[in-house]
């Protein structure tokens, strides 16, 4: 089984500062990797998919990076609506299992 | 636009069962696999299983293999999710998503809550 882990748990970032989030598989996922984003309440977004790639109408302050078991979502410059809790997933042993990391919180300093 | 409503979510007792459903409209569901994810309360988000849009495969996390079953009427555009023999790990916010690319999930419903409780 294939584990994802995520750092930090929590992040304080202030408005405007870049946010550096990080996503560790326990064996390679190759570029098999997709980014959410959770707000209180609301259902998970996909942000990145393919460790790169943004999904549409996603915002060019999110890029994602990384390949094989290290990954990074970067927000450029944080803005109100993207403090939320993050969550990376492989799908390089799709089918038949998907897995998500615990998740970071971005949170305001 | 895609819109997934989950509904039948409620309270049942431990070694209960529970019918969950996820009406689709938007978009051609019967070209679609179809997830479902579920998130314990305050907790993280854990993959329950997956249909591909004609049923023809289905896919579950161990946690809930030979428990739940996942199906599809593409006529009525809804998925389900069976769940028998619950447990009080069970209870949880339940998601159900459209496949996206590859192994992603896009869009989500809302969510139903499930809860597992004597």
């Amino acid at each position: 089984e294939i584990v994802m882990t995520q750092s930090p748990a929590t992040l304080s970032v202030s408005p405007g500062e870049r946010a550096t989030l990080s996503c560790r598989a326990s064996q390679s996922v190759s570029s098999n990797l997709a980014w959410y984003q959770q707000k209180p309440g609301q259902a998970p977004r996909l942000l990145i998919y393919g460790a790169s790639t943004r999904a549409t109408g996603i915002p060019a302050r999110f890029s994602g990076s990384g390949s094989g078991t290290e990954f990074t979502l970067t927000i450029s410059s944080l803005q109100s609506e993207d403090f939320a809790v993050y969550y990376c997933q492989q799908y390089n042993n799709w089918p038949p299992k998907l897995t998500f990391g615990g998740g970071t919180k971005v949170e305001i300093k | 636009q895609v819109q997934l409503v989950e509904s039948g979510g409620g309270v049942v007792q431990p070694g209960g069962s529970l019918r969950l459903s996820c009406a689709a409209s938007g978009f051609t569901f019967s070209s679609y696999g179809m997830h479902w994810v579920r998130q314990a309360p305050g907790k993280g988000l854990e993959w329950v299983a997956f249909i591909r849009y004609d049923g023809s495969n289905k896919y579950y996390a161990d946690s809930v293999k030979g428990r739940f079953t996942i199906s599809r009427d593409n006529s009525k555009n809804t998925l389900y999710l069976q769940m028998n023999s619950l447990r009080a790990e069970d209870t949880a916010v339940y998601y159900c998503a459209k496949r996206g690319g590859a192994g992603t999930t896009a869009p989500w419903g809302q969510g139903t809550l499930v809860t597992v409780s004597s």
